[in-house]
């Protein structure tokens, strides 16, 4: 089974509908992230949680939530979801040694909206 | 503000030949260097991490550099094999645990 777990790793959506992408993560990580890939545009952060208790904005939070339900699980919300958010999301883990962890990451979860 | 180029975009190679990927970014001050192979719509996989203490990291064909100063690294594939076709990603985290991606260099291995 892979460390990082997303689910659904396929969603299509309509405009103005909840979606909610789930990760989970088996390598007992504290940090997990989550990231949204479009062509020519890279990786950007959504949003990152270094323990149950922080959750931190990233770059592009905005139409966005997410929710640290336990140590493994780290879930994004999109409350009303909109074209411009169809994109690939990835969820990631790091481990706090020292300031270099090493970043690891799920298969990712294509989100399309109609 | 960090920010990282990968040159050249697309690269396309003989199978067998050896070859440089490059990475550069515009702050020094680093706390490691990541690089990644994506596979089409698949996930990132880890290939190497330097530390910002590191000059170079090896695995297998693999051989990653770091040269902070100029703000240079390079991922050399020796042998290179129609397998090793993918997207290659470097990462560089900074200062506030943030870490900036390239946007990429599309290798492709022709048998």
């Amino acid at each position: 089974d892979a460390d990082v777990t997303q689910t659904p790793r396929n969603r299509i959506t309509k405009t103005g509908k909840r979606i909610m992408l789930e990760c989970s993560q088996t390598k007992g990580h504290d940090r997990m992230y989550w990231y949204r890939q479009d062509p020519g545009l890279g990786l950007r952060l959504i949003y990152y949680s270094f323990d149950v208790k922080d959750i931190n904005k990233g770059e592009i939070s905005d139409g966005y939530s997410v929710s640290r339900q336990a140590q493994a699980k780290f879930s994004l919300s999109l409350e009303s979801a909109i074209p411009n958010q169809t994109a690939l999301y990835f969820c990631a883990t790091s481990d706090i040694t020292g300031m270099g962890g090493e970043l690891f990451f799920g298969e990712g979860s294509r989100l399309t909206v109609l | 503000k960090q920010e990282v180029t990968q040159i050249p975009a697309a690269l396309s190679v003989p199978e067998g030949e050896n070859l440089v990927l490059n990475c550069s970014f515009t702050d020094s001050a680093i706390y490691n260097l990541q690089w990644f192979r994506q596979d089409p719509g698949k996930g990132l996989t880890s290939l190497l991490l330097i530390q910002s203490s590191q000059r170079e990291q090896t695995s297998g064909r693999l051989n990653a550099s770091l040269d902070k100063s100029s703000g240079r690294s390079t991922l050399y594939i020796a042998a290179s094999q129609p397998g090793d076709s993918a997207t290659y990603l470097c990462a560089v985290k900074t200062g506030g645990f943030k870490t900036i991606f390239g946007a990429g260099t599309r290798l492709f291995v022709k048998a």
